[in-house]
Protein backbone atom coordinates (compact mmCIF):
# COMPACT_ATOMS: atom_id res chain seq x y z
CA UNK A 1 0.00 0.00 0.00
CA UNK A 2 1.69 3.21 -1.32
CA UNK A 3 2.24 5.58 1.37
CA UNK A 4 0.41 8.76 1.33
CA UNK A 5 2.81 11.97 0.73
CA UNK A 6 2.04 16.02 1.17
CA UNK A 7 1.95 18.77 0.17
CA UNK A 8 2.57 18.05 -3.75
CA UNK A 9 4.68 21.14 -4.02
CA UNK A 10 6.15 23.32 -2.03
CA UNK A 11 8.57 26.75 -3.70
CA UNK A 12 10.46 28.31 -0.73
CA UNK A 13 12.86 31.47 -0.52
CA UNK A 14 16.25 30.41 0.53
CA UNK A 15 16.15 30.36 4.38
CA UNK A 16 12.16 29.63 5.09
CA UNK A 17 11.17 26.14 6.57
CA UNK A 18 8.93 23.66 5.88
CA UNK A 19 7.53 20.24 6.57
CA UNK A 20 6.82 16.64 4.20
CA UNK A 21 4.26 14.56 5.38
CA UNK A 22 4.30 11.17 4.72
CA UNK A 23 1.56 8.47 6.27
CA UNK A 24 0.65 4.99 6.39
CA UNK A 25 -2.43 3.08 6.44
CA UNK A 26 -0.89 -0.42 8.16
CA UNK A 27 1.61 -0.66 11.02
CA UNK A 28 5.15 0.54 9.76
CA UNK A 29 8.26 -0.70 10.13
CA UNK A 30 10.65 2.01 8.72
CA UNK A 31 10.23 4.86 6.78
CA UNK A 32 13.07 6.33 4.57
CA UNK A 33 13.33 9.53 2.82
CA UNK A 34 15.36 10.09 0.04
CA UNK A 35 15.86 13.68 -2.29
CA UNK A 36 16.05 13.07 -5.92
CA UNK A 37 17.37 15.70 -8.18
CA UNK A 38 16.52 15.86 -12.01
CA UNK A 39 18.26 13.11 -13.71
CA UNK A 40 19.76 11.46 -10.77
CA UNK A 41 18.86 8.52 -8.61
CA UNK A 42 17.86 9.53 -5.30
CA UNK A 43 20.10 9.88 -2.59
CA UNK A 44 19.24 9.29 1.28
CA UNK A 45 18.65 11.50 3.61
CA UNK A 46 17.57 8.95 6.73
CA UNK A 47 15.97 6.69 8.63
CA UNK A 48 13.35 6.19 11.00
CA UNK A 49 12.19 3.13 12.94
CA UNK A 50 8.85 2.63 15.15
CA UNK A 51 9.78 4.10 18.43
CA UNK A 52 9.13 7.88 17.51
CA UNK A 53 12.97 8.82 16.57
CA UNK A 54 13.71 11.96 15.70
CA UNK A 55 17.21 12.29 13.71
CA UNK A 56 18.75 15.18 12.16
CA UNK A 57 20.87 15.41 9.07
CA UNK A 58 22.35 18.81 8.57
CA UNK A 59 19.06 21.43 8.75
CA UNK A 60 16.81 18.89 7.83
CA UNK A 61 15.20 16.20 10.19
CA UNK A 62 12.21 14.52 10.56
CA UNK A 63 10.36 12.45 13.47
CA UNK A 64 8.42 9.55 13.78
CA UNK A 65 5.00 9.44 15.28
CA UNK A 66 4.02 5.73 15.65
CA UNK A 67 0.43 6.23 17.03
CA UNK A 68 -0.11 8.05 13.96
CA UNK A 69 1.73 5.96 11.23
CA UNK A 70 3.48 8.89 10.26
CA UNK A 71 6.59 10.69 9.43
CA UNK A 72 7.14 14.24 8.92
CA UNK A 73 10.33 16.08 6.87
CA UNK A 74 11.69 19.06 8.43
CA UNK A 75 13.08 21.30 5.84
CA UNK A 76 14.99 24.10 8.34
CA UNK A 77 16.71 27.68 6.64
CA UNK A 78 16.38 26.17 3.44
CA UNK A 79 19.20 26.73 1.28
CA UNK A 80 19.55 26.33 -2.68
CA UNK A 81 20.66 22.96 -2.23
CA UNK A 82 17.61 21.72 -1.08
CA UNK A 83 15.68 21.95 -4.22
CA UNK A 84 14.87 18.36 -5.39
CA UNK A 85 12.21 15.66 -5.34
CA UNK A 86 11.60 14.39 -1.87
CA UNK A 87 10.38 11.06 -1.49
CA UNK A 88 9.22 8.83 1.59
CA UNK A 89 10.03 5.07 1.48
CA UNK A 90 8.06 2.57 3.67
CA UNK A 91 8.48 -0.71 4.63
CA UNK A 92 5.53 -2.26 7.10
CA UNK A 93 6.01 -4.85 9.74
CA UNK A 94 5.44 -7.80 8.20
CA UNK A 95 7.20 -6.97 4.83
CA UNK A 96 10.83 -6.49 5.32
CA UNK A 97 12.16 -5.36 2.25
CA UNK A 98 9.28 -4.51 0.27
CA UNK A 99 9.50 -0.53 -0.19
CA UNK A 100 6.62 1.35 -1.14
CA UNK A 101 7.29 4.96 -2.25
CA UNK A 102 5.36 7.98 -1.97
CA UNK A 103 4.43 10.08 -4.81
CA UNK A 104 7.41 12.70 -3.42
CA UNK A 105 6.73 16.36 -2.54
CA UNK A 106 8.87 18.46 -5.14
CA UNK A 107 10.88 21.29 -3.15
CA UNK A 108 12.13 24.21 -4.86
CA UNK A 109 14.09 26.74 -3.16
CA UNK A 110 14.38 29.97 -4.73
CA UNK A 111 16.96 33.15 -3.85
CA UNK B 1 32.03 2.89 0.07
CA UNK B 2 28.46 3.12 -0.83
CA UNK B 3 28.88 2.49 -4.14
CA UNK B 4 26.38 0.74 -6.65
CA UNK B 5 26.95 0.79 -10.53
CA UNK B 6 24.66 0.06 -13.50
CA UNK B 7 25.61 -0.60 -17.01
CA UNK B 8 24.77 0.98 -19.37
CA UNK B 9 23.86 4.64 -18.18
CA UNK B 10 21.34 5.06 -21.66
CA UNK B 11 20.22 2.30 -23.96
CA UNK B 12 18.05 2.49 -27.21
CA UNK B 13 16.35 -0.62 -28.35
CA UNK B 14 13.66 -1.78 -30.54
CA UNK B 15 10.85 -3.93 -29.92
CA UNK B 16 12.42 -6.85 -31.30
CA UNK B 17 15.59 -6.39 -29.35
CA UNK B 18 16.67 -8.83 -26.21
CA UNK B 19 19.54 -6.56 -24.17
CA UNK B 20 20.67 -6.74 -20.37
CA UNK B 21 20.92 -4.42 -17.93
CA UNK B 22 24.26 -4.76 -15.03
CA UNK B 23 24.23 -3.70 -11.55
CA UNK B 24 26.92 -4.18 -9.08
CA UNK B 25 28.27 -3.35 -5.96
CA UNK B 26 30.99 -4.98 -3.32
CA UNK B 27 29.32 -3.69 0.06
CA UNK B 28 29.20 -7.37 1.08
CA UNK B 29 25.15 -6.46 0.43
CA UNK B 30 22.95 -9.61 0.27
CA UNK B 31 19.76 -7.82 -0.67
CA UNK B 32 19.45 -6.06 -4.38
CA UNK B 33 16.46 -4.68 -5.96
CA UNK B 34 15.20 -3.14 -9.15
CA UNK B 35 12.68 -0.44 -9.50
CA UNK B 36 11.42 1.12 -12.50
CA UNK B 37 10.87 4.65 -12.37
CA UNK B 38 8.56 6.78 -15.06
CA UNK B 39 9.85 10.83 -15.26
CA UNK B 40 7.74 12.71 -12.01
CA UNK B 41 6.59 9.76 -10.74
CA UNK B 42 8.37 8.05 -7.52
CA UNK B 43 10.31 4.42 -7.84
CA UNK B 44 8.01 1.25 -8.52
CA UNK B 45 9.16 -1.79 -6.65
CA UNK B 46 9.82 -4.78 -9.42
CA UNK B 47 12.23 -7.49 -8.00
CA UNK B 48 14.11 -8.11 -4.67
CA UNK B 49 16.88 -10.30 -4.24
CA UNK B 50 18.05 -11.89 -0.61
CA UNK B 51 20.80 -14.21 -0.79
CA UNK B 52 20.31 -14.78 -4.69
CA UNK B 53 17.12 -16.17 -4.18
CA UNK B 54 14.52 -13.93 -5.72
CA UNK B 55 11.95 -12.74 -2.88
CA UNK B 56 9.47 -10.47 -4.30
CA UNK B 57 8.36 -10.51 -7.61
CA UNK B 58 5.69 -7.14 -7.69
CA UNK B 59 3.48 -8.94 -10.66
CA UNK B 60 6.18 -7.54 -13.09
CA UNK B 61 5.29 -8.94 -16.47
CA UNK B 62 7.79 -11.89 -17.77
CA UNK B 63 9.24 -10.04 -20.91
CA UNK B 64 11.79 -8.59 -17.91
CA UNK B 65 13.36 -11.11 -16.21
CA UNK B 66 15.94 -11.05 -13.44
CA UNK B 67 19.42 -13.03 -12.57
CA UNK B 68 21.41 -12.59 -9.54
CA UNK B 69 24.21 -14.75 -10.53
CA UNK B 70 26.30 -14.11 -7.30
CA UNK B 71 26.10 -11.78 -4.27
CA UNK B 72 27.36 -8.86 -6.10
CA UNK B 73 25.96 -8.84 -9.33
CA UNK B 74 22.46 -8.67 -10.69
CA UNK B 75 20.96 -8.19 -14.25
CA UNK B 76 17.63 -7.92 -15.94
CA UNK B 77 16.68 -9.38 -18.79
CA UNK B 78 15.03 -8.01 -21.43
CA UNK B 79 13.05 -9.09 -24.66
CA UNK B 80 10.28 -7.70 -26.56
CA UNK B 81 9.66 -4.74 -24.54
CA UNK B 82 6.92 -1.99 -25.47
CA UNK B 83 7.28 1.57 -25.68
CA UNK B 84 5.33 2.17 -22.51
CA UNK B 85 8.42 0.54 -20.51
CA UNK B 86 10.84 3.25 -21.16
CA UNK B 87 11.82 4.14 -18.30
CA UNK B 88 14.60 4.69 -15.65
CA UNK B 89 15.40 1.32 -14.34
CA UNK B 90 16.80 1.51 -10.69
CA UNK B 91 19.08 -0.99 -8.74
CA UNK B 92 19.40 -0.79 -5.09
CA UNK B 93 21.34 -3.22 -2.69
CA UNK B 94 20.97 -3.14 0.95
CA UNK B 95 22.67 -5.22 3.91
CA UNK B 96 20.02 -8.37 4.98
CA UNK B 97 17.59 -7.96 7.76
CA UNK B 98 19.24 -5.18 8.89
CA UNK B 99 17.75 -1.31 9.65
CA UNK B 100 20.01 -0.16 7.40
CA UNK B 101 18.90 1.78 4.13
CA UNK B 102 19.03 1.00 0.78
CA UNK B 103 21.67 2.64 -1.76
CA UNK B 104 20.80 3.11 -5.52
CA UNK B 105 22.64 3.15 -8.43
CA UNK B 106 22.72 5.56 -10.97
CA UNK B 107 20.18 4.09 -13.53
CA UNK B 108 20.02 3.05 -16.91
CA UNK B 109 17.82 5.72 -19.17
CA UNK B 110 15.73 3.11 -21.08
CA UNK B 111 14.24 4.17 -24.51
CA UNK B 112 12.01 1.38 -26.56
CA UNK B 113 11.21 2.83 -30.02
Amino acid sequence: QQPVQSPQAVILREGEDAVINCSSSKALYSVHWYRQKHGEAPVFLMILLKGGEQKGHDKISASFNEKKQQSSLYLTASQLSYSGTYFCGTELTDSWGKFQFGAGTQVVVTP
Amino acid sequence: DTEVTQTPKHLVMGMTNKKSLKCEQHMGHRAMYWYKQKAKKPPELMFVYSYEKLSINESVPSRFSPECPNSSLLNLHLHALQPEDSALYLCASRLVGTLDTQYFGPGTRLTVL
